[in-house]
Protein backbone atom coordinates (compact mmCIF):
# COMPACT_ATOMS: atom_id res chain seq x y z
CA UNK A 1 0.00 0.00 0.00
CA UNK A 2 1.31 3.45 -1.12
CA UNK A 3 1.95 5.98 1.95
CA UNK A 4 1.20 9.65 1.84
CA UNK A 5 3.11 11.31 -1.02
CA UNK A 6 4.23 15.33 -1.06
CA UNK A 7 4.87 17.27 -4.15
CA UNK A 8 7.51 18.32 -4.71
CA UNK A 9 10.22 17.63 -2.27
CA UNK A 10 11.72 21.03 -2.39
CA UNK A 11 10.65 24.03 -3.74
CA UNK A 12 12.74 27.60 -4.08
CA UNK A 13 10.57 30.15 -4.49
CA UNK A 14 10.67 34.18 -4.14
CA UNK A 15 9.26 36.56 -2.11
CA UNK A 16 5.99 37.69 -2.99
CA UNK A 17 5.39 35.01 -5.56
CA UNK A 18 3.31 31.82 -4.84
CA UNK A 19 3.46 28.03 -3.98
CA UNK A 20 1.23 25.36 -4.52
CA UNK A 21 2.26 22.07 -2.26
CA UNK A 22 0.10 19.04 -3.07
CA UNK A 23 -0.84 15.65 -1.44
CA UNK A 24 -2.11 12.17 -1.83
CA UNK A 25 -3.26 10.59 1.40
CA UNK A 26 -3.39 6.76 1.78
CA UNK A 27 -6.31 5.00 0.00
CA UNK A 28 -9.20 5.51 2.17
CA UNK A 29 -7.50 7.89 4.21
CA UNK A 30 -10.07 11.08 4.17
CA UNK A 31 -8.66 13.31 6.45
CA UNK A 32 -5.55 15.61 5.37
CA UNK A 33 -3.73 17.43 7.76
CA UNK A 34 -1.19 20.31 6.71
CA UNK A 35 1.50 21.24 9.21
CA UNK A 36 4.34 23.70 9.10
CA UNK A 37 7.82 23.01 10.66
CA UNK A 38 10.17 25.57 10.56
CA UNK A 39 14.04 25.16 11.38
CA UNK A 40 14.16 23.98 14.68
CA UNK A 41 10.73 24.24 15.86
CA UNK A 42 7.89 21.60 16.38
CA UNK A 43 5.23 20.99 14.31
CA UNK A 44 2.66 24.10 13.57
CA UNK A 45 -1.11 22.95 12.60
CA UNK A 46 -2.29 24.69 9.38
CA UNK A 47 -5.30 23.21 8.32
CA UNK A 48 -7.39 20.42 8.33
CA UNK A 49 -9.97 18.80 5.70
CA UNK A 50 -12.07 15.90 5.78
CA UNK A 51 -14.81 14.87 3.11
CA UNK A 52 -13.91 18.01 0.78
CA UNK A 53 -14.54 19.99 3.73
CA UNK A 54 -11.88 22.55 5.49
CA UNK A 55 -12.47 21.59 9.41
CA UNK A 56 -10.32 23.41 11.50
CA UNK A 57 -7.61 25.98 10.78
CA UNK A 58 -4.55 26.94 13.01
CA UNK A 59 -3.22 30.26 13.41
CA UNK A 60 -2.18 31.35 10.23
CA UNK A 61 -2.70 34.60 8.07
CA UNK A 62 -5.29 34.27 5.40
CA UNK A 63 -2.43 33.90 2.28
CA UNK A 64 -2.41 30.10 3.63
CA UNK A 65 -5.07 28.73 1.87
CA UNK A 66 -5.70 25.31 0.69
CA UNK A 67 -8.25 22.52 -0.61
CA UNK A 68 -9.33 18.89 -0.93
CA UNK A 69 -10.08 17.00 -3.79
CA UNK A 70 -12.81 14.66 -4.46
CA UNK A 71 -10.64 11.59 -4.97
CA UNK A 72 -8.84 13.61 -0.69
CA UNK A 73 -5.87 14.77 -2.42
CA UNK A 74 -4.97 18.01 -1.47
CA UNK A 75 -3.43 21.42 -1.93
CA UNK A 76 -1.76 23.98 0.23
CA UNK A 77 -1.20 27.06 -1.47
CA UNK A 78 0.90 30.02 -0.05
CA UNK A 79 0.28 33.84 -1.44
CA UNK A 80 2.78 36.49 -1.12
CA UNK A 81 5.30 34.40 0.10
CA UNK A 82 7.51 35.89 2.84
CA UNK A 83 11.17 34.29 3.63
CA UNK A 84 9.63 33.81 7.11
CA UNK A 85 7.71 31.00 5.30
CA UNK A 86 10.84 28.68 4.75
CA UNK A 87 10.30 25.62 6.23
CA UNK A 88 9.23 22.15 5.97
CA UNK A 89 5.54 21.27 4.76
CA UNK A 90 4.13 18.56 6.40
CA UNK A 91 1.48 16.34 5.06
CA UNK A 92 -0.90 13.78 7.37
CA UNK A 93 -3.41 11.78 6.19
CA UNK A 94 -6.00 9.10 8.36
CA UNK A 95 -9.08 7.49 8.25
CA UNK A 96 -12.18 9.20 10.55
CA UNK A 97 -12.45 6.38 13.20
CA UNK A 98 -11.36 5.93 16.57
CA UNK A 99 -7.77 4.53 17.41
CA UNK A 100 -6.33 5.18 13.96
CA UNK A 101 -3.42 6.75 14.09
CA UNK A 102 -2.09 9.69 11.41
CA UNK A 103 0.46 9.01 8.47
CA UNK A 104 2.75 11.71 7.41
CA UNK A 105 4.26 12.06 4.14
CA UNK A 106 8.28 13.25 3.58
CA UNK A 107 7.14 17.00 3.24
CA UNK A 108 7.84 19.15 1.08
CA UNK A 109 10.87 21.94 1.83
CA UNK A 110 9.90 25.60 0.63
CA UNK A 111 12.79 28.26 0.80
CA UNK A 112 12.11 31.74 0.13
CA UNK A 113 14.91 33.69 -0.72
CA UNK B 1 -4.41 27.29 26.24
CA UNK B 2 -3.01 24.61 23.50
CA UNK B 3 -5.05 21.71 22.75
CA UNK B 4 -1.92 19.74 23.20
CA UNK B 5 1.11 20.96 25.16
CA UNK B 6 4.27 19.37 25.99
CA UNK B 7 7.30 20.20 27.52
CA UNK B 8 9.65 21.58 24.32
CA UNK B 9 13.27 20.21 26.26
CA UNK B 10 15.65 19.57 25.56
CA UNK B 11 15.87 16.81 27.93
CA UNK B 12 19.73 15.77 27.62
CA UNK B 13 20.47 12.72 29.48
CA UNK B 14 23.60 9.95 29.25
CA UNK B 15 23.34 6.82 28.08
CA UNK B 16 21.42 4.46 30.13
CA UNK B 17 19.75 7.20 31.59
CA UNK B 18 15.42 6.92 32.45
CA UNK B 19 13.57 9.57 30.75
CA UNK B 20 10.26 10.49 31.25
CA UNK B 21 7.71 12.82 29.29
CA UNK B 22 4.54 14.24 29.83
CA UNK B 23 1.94 15.65 27.51
CA UNK B 24 -1.39 17.38 28.99
CA UNK B 25 -4.58 17.83 26.99
CA UNK B 26 -7.54 19.90 27.19
CA UNK B 27 -10.29 18.66 25.21
CA UNK B 28 -12.33 16.05 27.53
CA UNK B 29 -13.68 14.43 24.12
CA UNK B 30 -10.35 13.27 23.23
CA UNK B 31 -10.32 9.66 23.13
CA UNK B 32 -7.51 8.09 21.34
CA UNK B 33 -3.89 8.72 22.04
CA UNK B 34 -0.58 8.54 20.34
CA UNK B 35 3.25 8.97 20.92
CA UNK B 36 5.19 9.99 17.34
CA UNK B 37 8.71 9.75 17.25
CA UNK B 38 10.57 11.93 14.60
CA UNK B 39 14.36 12.05 13.82
CA UNK B 40 16.03 14.94 12.52
CA UNK B 41 14.73 16.41 9.13
CA UNK B 42 12.20 13.44 8.72
CA UNK B 43 8.76 13.05 8.98
CA UNK B 44 7.37 11.99 12.46
CA UNK B 45 6.02 7.85 12.43
CA UNK B 46 4.07 6.58 14.97
CA UNK B 47 5.78 5.06 18.09
CA UNK B 48 3.02 3.76 20.37
CA UNK B 49 -0.77 4.01 20.44
CA UNK B 50 -1.11 4.55 24.56
CA UNK B 51 -4.00 2.47 25.76
CA UNK B 52 -6.07 2.85 28.79
CA UNK B 53 -4.73 0.46 31.15
CA UNK B 54 -0.77 1.87 30.07
CA UNK B 55 0.88 -0.59 27.52
CA UNK B 56 4.64 -1.11 27.23
CA UNK B 57 7.35 -1.99 24.19
CA UNK B 58 10.32 -3.09 24.94
CA UNK B 59 11.95 -0.07 26.97
CA UNK B 60 9.15 2.22 26.41
CA UNK B 61 6.40 2.19 28.41
CA UNK B 62 3.33 4.80 28.16
CA UNK B 63 0.09 5.91 30.36
CA UNK B 64 -2.38 7.64 30.44
CA UNK B 65 -4.86 9.37 33.09
CA UNK B 66 -8.01 10.61 31.95
CA UNK B 67 -8.42 12.00 35.15
CA UNK B 68 -5.99 14.60 35.01
CA UNK B 69 -5.69 14.73 31.15
CA UNK B 70 -2.62 13.49 30.58
CA UNK B 71 -0.53 10.88 29.10
CA UNK B 72 3.41 10.19 29.59
CA UNK B 73 6.00 8.27 27.54
CA UNK B 74 8.75 6.57 29.49
CA UNK B 75 12.37 5.61 28.05
CA UNK B 76 14.32 3.00 30.09
CA UNK B 77 18.02 1.94 29.42
CA UNK B 78 18.46 4.94 27.10
CA UNK B 79 20.09 4.25 23.89
CA UNK B 80 21.98 7.19 21.69
CA UNK B 81 19.61 6.18 18.96
CA UNK B 82 16.52 7.24 21.02
CA UNK B 83 17.81 10.96 20.38
CA UNK B 84 15.02 12.06 18.72
CA UNK B 85 11.33 14.72 18.86
CA UNK B 86 8.53 12.37 20.70
CA UNK B 87 5.37 14.16 19.70
CA UNK B 88 2.00 13.22 21.93
CA UNK B 89 -1.01 12.96 20.06
CA UNK B 90 -4.94 13.00 20.76
CA UNK B 91 -7.70 11.90 18.31
CA UNK B 92 -11.31 13.56 19.37
CA UNK B 93 -14.18 11.85 19.80
CA UNK B 94 -16.83 12.78 17.25
CA UNK B 95 -15.41 14.32 13.19
CA UNK B 96 -11.89 12.16 14.76
CA UNK B 97 -9.54 15.89 15.02
CA UNK B 98 -6.28 14.36 15.08
CA UNK B 99 -3.69 17.05 17.06
CA UNK B 100 0.02 16.81 17.24
CA UNK B 101 1.83 18.70 20.05
CA UNK B 102 5.01 20.33 18.93
CA UNK B 103 7.32 17.58 20.39
CA UNK B 104 9.69 17.46 23.16
CA UNK B 105 13.32 17.32 21.98
CA UNK B 106 15.64 14.17 23.67
CA UNK B 107 19.37 13.94 23.33
CA UNK B 108 21.08 10.42 24.42
CA UNK B 109 24.79 11.58 24.91
CA UNK B 110 27.41 8.78 25.32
Amino acid sequence: EAGVTQSPTHLIKTRGQQATLRCSPISGHTSVYWYQQALGLGLQFLLWYDEGEERNRGNFPPRFSGRQFPNYSSELNVNALELEDSALYLCASSRTQQNTEAFFGQGTRLTVV
Amino acid sequence: RKEVEQDPGPFNVPEGATVAFNCTYSNSASQSFFWYRQDCRKEPKLLMSVYSSGNEDGRFTAQLNRASQYISLLIRDSKLSDSATYLCVVKLNGGFKTIFGAGTRLFVKA
